[in-house]
């Protein structure tokens, strides 16, 4: 068990609406970063917090933005879902913004179905 | 665009076999990369990693190869157990600006019969 606790487990939306997917990070770890993973890819990157701050983000609309907590936890909102929002959320922590051969824990994902 | 991939999206073994999967990345300023394990309804788990200035990197039961040349990164699992199976993702970072975010390949299934 990685520690990375994410909630809820499963959740189903309309288009349109909006959701808040949250995640705490393992014990001592100062960094979340979020995933998005599609049925049968791999996870792409979606932002990273680190204090408090969106450190990076990858190739995501505006509709997708986040917060981080001054206990390190984090949320991930998704404005305006479509159908293709449809995926498992994945949250990772990891120490000092996730540096080079820092590794990341992976929490058990929530699973998001937007119809 | 910069991406990293897998040659074989499944794979079969015996138990006892050796298995071994194979992930080619694109971006030659790659630095760092990692092999994920993730198991059905759970995260990707991490397995091993490996930087740039490395061939060759051994874990339990484990070994990961990097060949620079080629672009081309395999994951060996000797004495592979049914607990082995799971979908492989290999990952790669870069330094700098980069900083944890990990760009992944799409996957390979391994699946052993006892």
């Amino acid at each position: 068990d990685a520690g990375v606790t994410q909630s809820p487990t499963h959740l189903i939306k309309t288009r349109g609406q909006q959701v808040t997917l949250r995640c705490s990070p393992k014990s001592g770890h100062d960094t979340v970063s979020w995933y998005q993973q599609a049925l049968g890819q791999g996870p792409q990157f979606i932002f990273q917090y680190y204090e408090e701050e969106e450190r990076q983000r990858g190739n995501f609309p505006d509709r997708f933005s986040g917060h981080q907590f001054p206990n390190y936890s984090s949320e991930l909102n998704v404005n305006a879902l479509l159908l293709g929002d449809s995926a498992l959320y994945l949250c990772a922590s990891s120490l000092l913004g996730g540096a080079v051969n820092n590794e990341q824990f992976f929490g058990p994902g929530t699973r998001l179905t937007v119809l | 665009g910069e991406s990293v991939g897998l040659h074989l999206p499944t794979l079969s073994v015996q138990e006892g076999d050796n298995s071994i999967i194979n992930c080619a990345y694109s971006n030659s300023a790659s630095d760092y990369f990692i092999w994920y394990k993730q198991e059905s309804g759970k995260g990707p788990q991490f397995i091993i990693d490996i930087r740039s200035n490395m061939d060759k990197r051994q874990g339990q039961r484990v070994t990961v190869l990097l060949n620079k040349t080629v672009k081309h990164l395999s994951l060996q699992i000797a004495a592979t157990q049914p607990g082995d199976s799971a979908v492989y993702f290999c990952a790669e970072n870069k330094e700098g600006t980069s900083y944890g975010k990990l760009t992944f390949g799409q996957g390979t299934i391994l699946t052993v019969h006892p």
